[in-house]
């Protein structure tokens, strides 16, 4: 089963609009990383933050991490055309498996 | 461009049949990871390699089997194909096998049963 779950499953925004996607997950874990993938393609590697961290940013992403909630949320700002993909999160529980589970992702469409 | 190299990008193979996916790690990686993507169950880890060990185990099926080899780079044999084993196959590697570590994706292998 997916320890991560996000939402929502699908959002379309107008090109200069802010993102939003939430992820959910179930155990405790050591970190939370965040990932985009192109269709079809491979996934890419945007932003980690630990446990330990409540807020992260790298450009025009924003992370925040509740491990109360057990929940994370990125935040895309002033998209663009080209943000347009599939956003998953994904975990590393602190059982010591060192698996990454992935959610069930976000498909983003970003209308220009 | 990850440095993580899969073969073949695309496959087309009939039921019943056995099939081997191979990844070359980014230089200097020591774990790979495999993942299988379908439409209908998402992204599942199927298992880890870290320096030609098993190092955690996921969704793997008992027709699926993988191995690292001393030269890091590995292989997902998946045998006894069914139709819904169609889908893409990610390796994936990062340079340990601890949890702070990023991992990086190759861009798929295209598995088609028919």
């Amino acid at each position: 089963s997916q320890q991560g779950e996000e939402d929502p499953q699908a959002l379309s925004i107008q090109e200069g609009e802010n993102a939003t996607m939430n992820c959910s997950y179930k155990t405790s874990i050591n970190n939370l990383q965040w990932y985009r993938q192109n269709s079809g393609r491979g996934l890419v590697h945007l932003i980690l933050i630990r446990s330990n961290e409540r807020e992260k940013h790298s450009g025009r992403l924003r992370v925040t991490l509740d491990t109360s909630k057990k929940s994370s949320s990125l935040l895309i700002t002033a998209s663009r055309a080209a943000d347009t993909a599939s956003y998953f999160c994904a975990t590393v529980s602190i059982s010591g498996t060192y698996k990454y589970i992935f959610g069930t992702g976000t498909r983003l469409k970003v209308l220009a | 461009d990850s440095g993580v190299t899969q073969t073949p990008k695309h496959l087309i193979t009939a039921t019943g049949q056995r099939v081997t996916l191979r990844c070359s790690p980014r230089s200097g990686d020591l774990s790979v990871y495999w993942y299988q993507q379908s439409l209908d169950q998402g992204l599942q880890f199927l298992i880890q390699y870290y320096n030609g060990e098993e190092r955690a185990k996921g969704n793997i099926l008992e027709r699926f089997s993988a191995q690292q080899f001393p030269d890091l780079h590995s292989e997902l044999n998946l045998s006894s194909l069914e139709l819904g084993d169609s889908a893409l196959y990610f390796c994936a590697s990062s340079a340990g096998s601890n949890s702070g570590n990023t991992i990086y994706f190759g861009e798929g292998s295209w598995l088609t049963v028919v």
